[in-house]
């Protein structure tokens, strides 16, 4: 009965390599996110989907691509990965925007990029 | 330029004690304020929402305020437990709107000691 969850927990790949990362709600949220969590724990936010509609982008490189193929699934593509790209990356999901509704995150997932 | 901080070093109190967290901000003017409580290997759970117009927030043990003037907001944890040690997160939507664009402090943990 997990909310938000995402797959994989753990992420390590070499540089260069395609990766992807899922995540679903269950929770009827419009809204979901993709934050990412650096080594010094900074929370910050890449993109956000409306009903499958993108409304938030970021200034993240073109390597990452976010897909919602509806509005209970949002993944992540990361292309070319490079060494920088390591750091834990959220899921979240909110009804509407967070004012509300604030977000509800899944457990992350490690991405560690050699 | 904007920013939002939190007392970065760790914060150690005594069982029973009251811990207070300090988020400042600066170049913002947010309708509201979020604070989220994460533990390690987890991703943020939200605790409490305080809007602009409210001084104080309570639920349970924990009593947020919100300083406009100050652009501050103080989070409180009465008689607290070892259960409370966490690291804590403060966030606003820097847009003063409802896009879930949430900019987050980067935490002050909390250490707890029985």
């Amino acid at each position: 009965d997990t909310a938000v969850s995402q797959t994989p927990k753990y992420l390590v790949t070499q540089m260069g390599n395609d990766k992807s990362i899922k995540c679903e709600q269950n929770l009827g949220h419009d809204t979901m996110y993709w934050y990412k969590q650096d080594s010094k724990k900074f929370l910050k936010i890449m993109f956000s989907y409306n009903n499958k509609e993108l409304i938030i982008n970021e200034t993240v490189p073109n390597r990452f691509s976010p897909k919602s193929p509806d509005k209970a699934h949002l993944n992540l593509h990361i292309n070319s990965l490079e060494l920088g790209d390591s750091a834990v990356y959220f899921c979240a999901s909110s009804q509407g925007g967070s004012y509300n509704s604030p977000l509800h995150f899944g457990n992350g997932t490690r991405l560690t990029v050699t | 330029s904007q920013k939002i901080e939190q007392n970065s070093e760790a914060l150690n109190i005594q069982e029973g004690k009251t811990a207070t967290l300090t988020c400042n901000y600066t170049n913002y003017s947010p309708a509201y304020l979020q604070w989220y409580r994460q533990d390690p290997g987890r991703g943020p759970v939200f605790l409490l929402l305080i809007r602009e117009n409210e001084k104080e927030k309570r639920k349970e043990r924990l009593k947020v305020t919100f300083d406009t003037t100050l652009k501050q907001s103080l989070f409180h944890i009465t008689a607290s437990q070892p259960a409370d040690s966490a690291t804590y997160l403060c966030a606003l939507d820097p847009l003063s709107g409802n896009t879930g664009k949430l900019i987050f402090g980067q935490g002050t943990t909390l250490q707890v000691k029985p």
